[in-house]
């Protein structure tokens, strides 16, 4: 069985744009949630979505938006990037309640 | 909002000896997680404890959770230099599938 891929991998952008990620969860898994983590720092909480609808949001700007698709997978959009933005983007597939199972990361620089 | 604090942040021990990690949370919450993340990569699932005093072993780690005092312990027995990486605790948000994550700890073990 394939884990949770991301895409890209790297990512340099420069700063005002704008950059999507993208995530496909493991085959059955209905809620994916996205994580940004700042080096040196615990992976922060960005939002949830299960069955194609938004669960929860953490303590983001508005620049930051998700959307899940008919298939599962999603995308996470930052608009007008900040140099603050550059991070490791991971995403995580659940099933239910139980543990995340998380992607390799999408290691955005903005600069 | 919902805190979760880990001690140590950094942790120097030498090959042989035991120590314990300390994970505090500010909610009630059943289900806790441990994940290890080693430099540049993604996080690794290494124990999901989903009740009071559940206890889970995996070679030389041990993990138990007391949800009446909100704190889990990652106990490290006779440290190996493999066991090198950060640790890092995770408290699922009632509402299911928003992990809140510790702020780590950067476990080195010396030979």
């Amino acid at each position: 069985d394939a884990g949770v891929t991301q895409s890209p991998t790297h990512l340099i952008k420069t700063r005002g744009q704008h950059v999507t990620l993208r995530c496909s969860p493991i085959s059955g898994h209905k809620s994916v949630s996205w994580y940004q983590q700042v080096l040196g720092q615990g992976p922060q909480f960005i939002f949830q979505y299960y069955e194609k609808e938004e669960r929860g949001r953490g303590n983001f700007p508005d620049r930051f938006s998700a959307r899940q698709f008919p298939n599962y997978s999603s995308e996470l959009n930052v608009n007008a990037l900040l140099l603050g933005d550059s991070a490791l983007y991971l995403c995580a597939s659940t099933l239910l309640a139980t543990e995340a199972f998380f992607g390799q990361g999408t290691r955005l620089t903005v600069v | 909002e919902l805190k979760v604090e880990q001690n140590p942040l950094f942790l120097s021990m030498q090959e042989g000896k035991n120590y314990t990690i300390y994970c505090n949370y500010s909610t009630t919450s059943d289900r806790l997680y441990w994940y290890r993340q080693d430099p540049g990569k993604s996080l690794e699932s290494l124990f999901v404890l989903l009740s009071n005093g559940a206890v889970k072993q995996e070679g030389r780690l041990m993990a138990s959770l007391d949800t009446k005092a909100r704190l889990s312990t990652l106990h490290i027995t006779a440290a190996v230099h493999d066991l090198s990486a950060t640790y890092f605790c995770a408290v699922d948000k009632p509402t299911g599938n928003q992990f809140y994550f510790g702020t780590g700890t950067s476990l080195t073990v010396i030979p």
